[in-house]
């Protein structure tokens, strides 16, 4: 079955720390990979994702992925965390099925960063 | 402007009610989206609408029944819920359904209440 996983339910950093939050794919063909963040209450924000090219990008509020075919993994990261980046992240692809594409989302990983 | 509005922003309603959601997007956008979240769970797709018309259902309850009027507006109507109905129900919206490189941008969504 295609899905993503994000195997941490929650990720505690000491604010200034590097952040990690894991996410691994499993898709056939090309893995088109999104990361959403989603605060209290509110709806989800994209931040960033991968289509093609360069295997590191960067997205919103300093936030950037890795894409790792090899290791078929899209780990999200931040060189300095922030007490306001503790929220809902989500990680996500899209799969093709009969009505057309259909943005399949991890079980979340929620991240708190701590002065 | 990549804002995708809700109303209302909370609903209690009876188990005998009828009321209905509503979800606007001015970006040009030809796919929406409406999706049912649970706290903490990641959000389930419920409906897709691609060009006005709908292209996925996920077996989703007949009590639930969507609306897209036109491209910058999708309702979803209901009627008979249960309590376990009681969700934030989440409208997004993305350039096309058919290509899977669109991120999709995601209204603050409705606290429903089924009481």
């Amino acid at each position: 079955a295609q899905s993503v996983a994000q195997p941490e339910d929650q990720v505690n950093v000491a604010e200034g720390n590097p952040l990690t939050v894991k996410c691994t794919y499993s898709v056939s063909g090309n893995p088109y990979l999104f990361w959403y963040v989603q605060y209290p209450n509110r709806g989800l924000q994209f931040l960033l994702k991968y289509i093609t090219g360069d295997n590191l990008v960067k997205g919103s509020y300093g936030f950037e992925a890795e894409f790792n075919k090899s290791q078929t993994s899209f780990h999200l990261k931040k060189p300095s965390a922030l007490v306001s980046d503790s929220a809902l992240y989500f990680c996500a692809v899209y799969i093709l099925t009969g009505g057309g594409n259909k943005l399949t989302f991890g079980t979340g990983t929620q991240l708190k960063v701590e002065l | 402007d990549t804002e995708v509005t809700q109303t209302p922003k909370h609903l209690v309603m009876g188990m005998t009610n009828k009321k209905s959601l509503k979800c606007e997007q001015h970006m040009g956008h030809r796919a929406m989206y409406w999706y049912k979240q649970k706290a903490k769970k990641p959000p389930e797709l419920m409906f897709v609408y691609s060009y006005e018309k709908l292209s996925i259902n996920e077996s989703v309850p007949s009590r639930f029944s969507p609306e897209c009027p036109n491209s910058s507006l999708l309702n979803l109507h209901l009627h008979a819920l249960q309590p376990e109905d009681s969700a934030l129900y989440l409208c997004a919206s993305s350039q096309d359904q058919r290509n899977s490189f669109y991120e999709q941008y995601f209204g603050p969504g409705t606290r429903l209440t089924v009481t």
